[in-house]
């Protein structure tokens, strides 16, 4: 079974700039996830989509952040304009359903805004 | 706001000895869950801990729940280079919300010399 993708990897931007990030979850997956993870914290929870609706938005910057996940499968975050404080590891995971805890995470994104 | 804190934040240890992390809380989880993250890499699920009191072992790690539900520990035994990681824990909500909102604690960052 194939885990969670996530593109790029890494990704170098200037602050002001706009950046977006690609999450393709396990199939059959319901349930994605974006997290943020500064360097020597846990992760935070941005957004979280139950198939193609928003279940939880609450922490997520929304004056700089968006997500979508068109047709409940594929994702995308994108950070427009991005500030210092927006450098971190991006880490999108997928669950099978929303009463299920387990989730399964893709090998993050490393964002530095110089 | 629930919240998890991890003790000790960082741990540095040879190899052969034994170690044991914290995570504790105010609040009552449901469940809880331990994670393992490698650098450049996603947190991987090592543990599911349910019930209050509850012992799981997994090879040379024992995961334990607290009575109460509100804490939990992890300890290794004899410890290889291999264990080296980000140890993570994180609790689901006690009462069943709108999505299953994971609150993860800070990790403890353990580096197991040869």
């Amino acid at each position: 079974e194939a885990g969670v993708a996530q593109s790029p990897r890494y990704k170098i931007i200037e602050k002001r700039q706009s950046v977006a990030f690609w999450c393709n979850p396990i199939s059959g997956h319901a349930t994605l996830y974006w997290y943020q993870q500064i360097l020597g914290q846990g992760p935070k929870l941005l957004i979280q989509f139950q198939n193609n609706g928003v279940v939880d938005d609450s922490q997520l910057p929304k004056d700089r952040f968006s997500a979508e996940r068109l047709k409940g499968v594929d994702s995308t975050l994108k950070i427009q304009p991005a500030k210092l404080e927006d450098s971190a590891v991006y880490l999108c995971a997928s669950s099978p359903s929303r009463v299920t805890d387990t989730q399964y995470f893709g090998p993050g994104t490393r964002l530095t805004v110089l | 706001t629930q919240l998890l804190e991890q003790s000790p934040q960082f741990l540095s240890i040879q190899e052969g000895e034994n170690l044991t992390v914290y995570c504790n809380s105010s609040s009552v989880f449901s469940s809880l869950q331990w994670y393992r993250q490698e650098p450049g890499e996603g947190p991987v699920l090592l543990v599911t801990v349910v019930t209050g009191g509850e012992v799981k072992k997994l090879k040379r790690l024992t995961f334990q729940f607290g009575d109460a539900r509100k804490d939990s520990s992890l300890h290794i035994t004899a410890a290889q280079p291999g264990d080296t990681g980000l140890y993570l824990c994180a609790g689901a909500p006690s009462q069943e919300t709108s999505g299953s909102r994971l609150t993860f604690g800070e990790g403890t960052q353990l580096t197991v010399n040869p």
